[in-house]
């Protein structure tokens, strides 16, 4: 897969919103954008994923830059419970036999009251 | 919403022993996968499986590693003899389909379960 990058480390306050970014400038046209996050003492936990489009679901955002070489999840309203690390993963749609995920390092996000 | 279960929670034995780690995967889903994470570090991928073979395995998992698909319910990680190194948060994951095709190969964990190696 692709490699991406994300910042270590960002800090929020709660009720605003977070955007974490992540440049993927080697991304393929076969792969899409995954993200999960981990809470702490948790397993990972799928948020959302594209291909070209933004994305919407009940957790968050996914805008996607119009030359994919980058994306930003977007969280619209920060809560405690959001603090975690959040991880970019690309995956290539075409390839049924690379079906794990790889983790990088990812962002840990922390939420101030 | 369905869950990946996995058990025990928390594991402590002696180096040496053989340790049997059992995930129940989300029922329909036909791709089973362990990963581990050490104290501090990475998610790390250990092995994938599907259709009652594994579909690919990485370096970490080495001869001392195995898996099983025992019924049609568990899934299980086996470590024949363990070393100190092996002390690590394992996660079982499931999904529906393998690939990164759209919705259907997001992959859901277990909880995980901490493997100490005294």
């Amino acid at each position: 897969d692709a490699k991406t990058t994300q910042p270590n480390s960002m800090e929020s306050n709660e009720e605003e919103p977070v955007h974490l970014p992540c440049n993927h400038s080697t991304i393929s046209g076969t792969d899409y954008i995954h993200w999960y996050r981990q809470l702490p003492s948790q397993g990972p936990e799928y948020v959302i994923h594209g291909l070209t489009s933004n994305v919407n679901n009940r957790m968050a955002s996914l805008a996607i830059a119009e030359d994919r070489k980058s994306s930003t999840l977007i969280l619209h309203r920060a809560t405690l419970r959001d603090a975690a690390v959040y991880y970019c993963i690309l995956r290539d749609r075409t390839n049924n036999a690379g079906n794990m995920l790889t983790f990088g390092g990812g962002t840990r996000l922390m939420v101030k009251p | 919403e369905p869950e990946v279960t996995q058990t025990p929670s928390h594991q402590v034995t002696q180096m040496g022993q053989e340790v049997i780690l059992r995930c129940v995967p989300i029922s329909n889903h036909l791709y089973f996968y362990w990963y581990r994470q050490i104290l501090g570090q990475k998610v790390e991928f250990l092995v994938s499986f599907y259709n009652n073979e594994i579909s690919e395995k990485s370096e970490i998992f080495d001869d001392q590693f195995s898996v099983e698909r025992p019924d049609g319910s568990n899934f299980t990680l086996k470590i024949r003899s363990t070393k100190l190194e092996d002390s690590a948060m394992y996660f079982c994951a499931s999904s529906l389909a393998g690939g990164g095709r759209s919705g259907a190969n997001v992959l859901t964990f277990g909880a995980g379960s901490r493997l100490t190696v005294l």
